[in-house]
């Protein structure tokens, strides 16, 4: 069974750019995750997605954003980016939700990098 | 940010020696905790969960104790492999806060042959 991919691995953009994070979960999961973990700050909750809807949001901007299409694949999007949002994006696929006492599965992340 | 952001505290162990993670929660209510490791430049990885209605839950090689009267959390490695070497979280669901998870700071394991 394939594993939770990002794509991509490794991204460099500039201040003010957007970007856009893509997450496959592993196949049949529902519920996708997103976190940002910097040095400084740890593991930070983003949002979740299950089933194409917006569950559950963390304490971001709103210049981060996401989506969940119908396949369950997911995407993150950054506007307006700023230094400090340099940082490891992960996601995690679940089955039933993140806190719904089942195992979440964590993908390698994005490093982005904002010059 | 919820997750508190300090320096990352270090354990060195010899390989063959047990090894216990502490972490302490900030939740009284958290009804479901996770150790997760992560290894450099990976992903982390799900260890063992246990739910706040039991105090202890043993894995492979990994045993995991919860003390909900001071709200404090243990990982305990038997017998710890230079493999171990990573960084261990714990995280707590906290249901009336709408039910997402809140990772700790991490704590560094280091195995030394």
């Amino acid at each position: 069974k394939a594993g939770v991919t990002q794509t991509p691995r490794y991204l460099i953009k500039t201040r003010g750019q957007q970007v856009t994070l893509s997450c496959s979960p592993i196949s049949g999961h529902r519920s996708v995750s997103w976190y940002q973990q910097t040095p400084g700050q740890g593991l930070q909750f983003l949002f979740e997605y299950f089933s194409e809807t917006q569950r559950n949001k963390g304490n971001f901007p709103g210049r981060f954003s996401g989506r969940q299409f119908s396949n369950s694949r997911s995407e993150m999007n950054v506007s307006t980016l700023e230094l400090g949002d340099s940082a490891l994006y992960l996601c995690a696929s679940s089955l039933f939700g993140q806190s719904s006492y089942n195992e979440q599965f964590f993908g390698p992340g994005t490093r982005l990098t904002v010059l | 940010g919820e997750s508190v952001g300090l320096h990352l505290p270090t354990l060195s162990v010899q390989e063959g020696d047990n090894s216990i993670i502490n972490c302490a929660y900030s939740n009284s209510a958290s009804d479901y905790f996770i150790w997760y490791k992560q290894e450099s430049g990976k992903g982390p990885q799900f260890i063992i969960d246990i739910r706040s209605n039991m105090d202890k839950r043993q894995g492979q090689r990994v045993t995991v104790l919860l003390n909900k009267t001071v709200k404090h959390l243990s990982l305990q490695i038997a017998a710890t492999q230079p493999g171990d070497s990573a960084v261990y979280f714990c995280a707590e669901n906290q249901p009336y806060n709408t039910d997402k998870l809140i990772f700790g700071t991490g704590t560094r394991l280091q195995v030394f042959p």
